[in-house]
């Protein structure tokens, strides 16, 4: 079957690091998503990986290894707006056919 | 402001109703998204439109049907509501995928 696993609660520090990891199986795989959701709103994206390797946008940094099946989101100098969920997600197809993981509740404490 | 604008933000029925949840973006995005998200969970796939024409069952299309009216607009049918369809319902368009603010929708 499809599946993406992440963990389901991450809690750290103000100007910590979080690695929030991304394991998938899908039928297809045309690249990995991160999306960021605070509570009551709605999902925003952060980053596109569809070949290996890291890219970084500002604080926030996503990896990919397509070998591993597995990608992983980096948020540093965490601050407290960053508490969150955050969610990885399969692009499946070629049309742009998308599977998301639970999400990953991120909470950062003073 | 250029975005996924979805149509009612809340909405409460009785378990047999029908509704249609509107929404249009403009951002001359070929691909639309339907999405429900229940409490702790990630988005499921209800229906997506690669193209103005084009419709394709997601992960969860049972109790829904869906109309790509034109490139702008995606609209979502729920022909006979019941309680397990309460959720918040959010449209999409992509790439990357933008999403509208959501439909609270509540079946009594």
């Amino acid at each position: 079957g499809q599946s993406l696993e992440q963990p389901s609660e991450v809690t750290a520090v103000e100007g910590a690091i979080v690695q929030i990891n991304c394991t998938y199986q899908t039928s297809g795989f045309y690249g990995l998503s991160w999306y960021q959701q605070h509570d009551g709103g709605a999902p925003t994206f952060l980053s596109y990986n569809a070949l290996d390797g890291l890219e970084e946008t500002g604080r926030f940094s996503s990896f990919l290894s397509r070998s591993d099946s597995y990608g992983y989101l980096l948020l540093q100098e965490l601050q407290m707006k960053d508490s969150a969920s955050y969610f990885c997600a399969v692009r499946t197809d070629s049309w742009g056919k998308f599977q998301f993981g639970a999400g990953t509740q991120v909470v950062v404490t003073p | 402001n250029a975005g996924v604008t979805q149509t009612p933000k809340f909405q409460v029925l009785k378990t047999g109703q029908s509704m249609t949840l509107q929404c249009a973006q403009d951002m001359n995005h070929n691909s639309m998204y339907w999405y429900r998200q229940d409490p702790g969970m990630g988005l499921r796939l209800i229906y997506y439109s690669a193209s103005e024409g084009t419709t394709d069952k997601g992960e969860v299309p049972n109790g829904y049907n869906v109309s790509r009216l034109n490139k702008r607009e995606f609209s979502l049918r729920l022909e006979s509501a019941a309680p397990s369809q309460t959720s918040v319902y959010f449209c999409a368009s992509s790439e990357p995928q933008h999403f509208g603010d959501g439909t609270r929708l509540s079946i009594l």
